[in-house]
């Protein structure tokens, strides 16, 4: 139990496109949802806090204008990058926790690559 | 958030104990400990927490001070999958159970 998938698992776009993440929880309902953000060798770092139905909550530095989270229903959140550029050429990972519980499962990431 | 501190790197040989190690002196009385672990790029994984009391699981061992400063990881017999990068977090119960990452120890296990 417990599994977390994303879409697309890669992905590469020229530098001025969107793009958007999916984050699903396949086996449970996940009342919030968390996205990181990692570069080469180093840790992740948390972007953003996502509770379903209510406005996502970004961590300082993150621009929230440039990555659009949407948690429309209990299972599912996207993270849109606007405007890409090849500075945000990244491996993103997000993490769900279902209701009363304090784990996290992640998901495979999804790497990410401007151009 | 209580920060913690862990040792960059560590080797371990294969079929013995690995003991990784974690300082978080600043927690506080209701933050938890979290061990993760990332495989090269995949998502990291949950291994087991604590509070107070040390924990087992079918993966590992989590041996916590009783001054709740510092932690160990103990996993019984390492193997080759064993291999990856180990995150010691401190989750805080008052601030939207967020986790932040420290840098963690990379964990070779040598044949």
């Amino acid at each position: 139990g417990a599994v977390v998938s994303q879409h697309p698992s890669w992905v590469i776009c020229k530098s001025g496109t969107s793009v958007k993440i999916e984050c699903r929880s396949l086996d449970f309902q996940a009342t919030t949802m968390f996205w990181y953000r990692q570069f080469p060798k180093q840790s992740l770092m948390l972007m953003a806090t996502s509770n379903e139905g209510s406005k996502a909550t970004y961590e300082q530095g993150v621009e929230k204008d440039k990555f659009l989270i949407n948690h429309a229903s209990l299972t599912l959140s996207t993270l849109t990058v606007t405007s890409a550029h090849p500075e945000d050429s990244s491996f993103y990972i997000c993490s769900a926790s279902p209701p009363g519980g304090y784990e996290q499962y992640f998901g495979p990431g999804t790497r990410l690559t401007v151009t | 958030d209580a920060k913690t501190t862990q040792p960059p790197s560590m080797d371990c040989a294969e079929g013995r104990a690995a003991n990784l190690p974690c300082n978080h002196s600043t927690i506080s009385g209701n933050e938890y400990v979290y061990w993760y672990r990332q495989i090269h790029s995949q998502g990291p994984q949950y291994i087991i927490h604590g509070l107070k009391n040390n924990e087992t699981n079918e993966m590992a061992s989590l041996i916590i001070t009783e001054d709740r400063k510092s932690s160990t990881l103990i996993l019984p017999h390492a193997t080759l999958r064993d291999t990856a990068v180990y995150y010691c977090i401190v989750r805080s119960v008052n601030t939207g159970n967020q986790f932040y990452f420290g840098t963690g120890t990379s964990l070779t296990v040598i044949p």
